[in-house]
């Protein structure tokens, strides 16, 4: 069975400052990993999909790393924003199912 | 572009009521589809997926189950509510070519409270 562990479940940071957000998975056998951003009360919104066979990813200030031989992911956000302010998921896809972990909740302080 | 509507946005049942909440997407064929369940202070849990039409997997026993009657519609139903199916449900869908390596695409939820 996946399991998919996210460390911390929640971070505080002032404005500007860079953040970094990490996910670890037991099973290296998955087809790619999903990056989420969930505001309270709303889905989810998906930020990075990285395929097995990749080591990263990138979309503006987002940067993702997947090192799938340890079970590993980063998010990185940088210059962060109190906008960037919300609870981030990561899963990996496995199957033709994604397995989720808790989540870490980011505020990022004006 | 492709959407995903859920309805309600908000629902508050008595125990013991039936359920019945709806998806659908637009602006694509043939969409592998899921109902998730996020409980307050848990993850996100896959309850059930579906291929094709009829075509039904269930992840978790439970009193709720899942119906395809059409191509993009999703409807997850229940005939007698628990307090425990309190939660976040969420619809996905990703598409069907490709196979397992596409990105999947979340609804906006809905927010079930069973009194």
């Amino acid at each position: 069975k996946q399991e998919v562990t996210q460390i911390p479940a929640a971070l505080s940071v002032p404005e500007g400052e860079n953040l970094v957000l990490n996910c670890s998975f037991t099973d290296s056998a998955i087809y790619n990993l999903q990056w989420f951003r969930q505001d309270p009360g709303k889905g989810l919104t998906s930020l990075l999909l990285i395929q097995s066979s990749q080591r990263e990813q990138t979309s503006g200030r987002l940067n993702a790393s997947l090192d799938k031989s340890s079970g590993r992911s980063t998010l990185y956000i940088a210059a962060s924003q109190p906008g960037d302010s919300a609870t981030y998921l990561c899963a990996v896809k496995y199957d033709y199912k994604l397995s989720f972990g808790a989540g870490t909740t980011v505020t990022v302080r004006a | 572009s492709q959407t995903i509507h859920q309805w309600p946005a908000t629902l508050v049942q008595p125990v013991g009521s039936p359920l019945s909440l709806e998806c659908t997407v637009e602006g694509t064929s043939n969409p592998n589809l899921y109902w998730y369940r996020q409980a307050a202070g848990r993850g996100l849990q896959l309850l059930f997926y579906s291929v094709g039409i009829g075509q039904i997997s269930s992840e978790v026993p439970q009193n709720l189950s899942a119906s395809r009657p059409q191509d993009r519609q999703f409807i997850l139903s229940s005939k007698k509510l628990l307090l425990s199916d309190s939660g976040f449900y969420l619809c996905a869908w990703n598409p069907m070519a490709g196979g397992p390596y596409n990105e999947q695409f979340f609804g906006p939820g809905t927010r079930l409270t069973v009194l």
